[in-house]
């Protein structure tokens, strides 16, 4: 099972950069890594997707190594809107059908 | 606004009560998903359905009974529930179950509390 860890929490500055790390050794071949972005008594948002490398949208970038087991989301220059929990998810694609693991989430916290 | 509307937000029920959750979703969804969210554990998937058929059962108790009657709703059906049963109860759904790049959309929750 591809289970993942990543820290509890963080705290961080506006205008500073955040990388979180998200770990999943035993991510299958199939398998994507997803970053959800969830506010208090609202349902988790999706962030960003990949498989490998890297990946950049408008709000955030992920970066995943070959061995693909672990994946960093970088937020650029953070406000106060970005405290929120951070869940990484390792979904299982085509073969691995139906294995969604979802982290116990990162509390990220900026301050002014 | 998600595209996945979740009703009741909030939820009282003494431990015999019978309820339901409902959860309805305009995006053209094939798949749709329930899960519990505890406040000291991880999101955890209850159940699956893809084109309204169920395609995961994680375990999960027979208190709880899922129903999906087309592709646009979703149930979760509730009888003689625990107090650790107290959560808060997220669907989503995703374009296909199981394909590439199919992210979800979440509802925002269901907050159920058991006396």
């Amino acid at each position: 099972l591809a289970k993942t860890t990543q820290p509890i929490s963080m705290d961080s500055y506006e205008g500073q950069e955040v990388n979180i790390t998200c770990s999943h050794n035993n991510i299958a071949t199939n398998d994507y890594i997803t970053w959800y972005q969830q506010f208090p008594s609202q349902g988790p948002r999706f962030i960003i997707q990949g498989y490998k490398t890297k990946v950049t949208n408008e709000v955030a970038s992920l970066f995943i190594p070959a061995d693909r087991k672990s994946s960093t989301l970088s937020l650029p220059r953070v406000s106060l809107s970005d405290t929120a929990v951070y869940y990484c998810l390792v979904e299982g694609r085509g073969s691995t059908l139906g294995r969604l693991y979802f982290g116990r989430g990162t509390q990220l916290t900026v301050w002014p | 606004e998600t595209g996945v509307t979740q009703t009741p937000r909030h939820l009282v029920m003494g431990m015999t009560n019978k309820k339901s959750l409902k959860c309805e979703q305009h995006l053209g969804h094939n798949a749709m998903y329930w899960y519990k969210q505890s406040a000291k554990k991880p999101l955890e998937l209850m159940f699956v359905y893809s084109l309204e058929e169920r395609v995961e059962n994680n375990s999960v108790p027979s208190r709880f009974s899922p129903e999906c009657p087309n592709s646009s709703h979703l149930f979760l059906h509730l009888h003689t529930l625990q107090p650790e049963d107290s959560a808060l109860y997220l669907c989503a759904s995703s374009q296909e179950f199981g394909e590439a790049y199919q992210p979800q959309h979440f509802g925002d929750g269901t907050r159920l509390s058991i006396l």
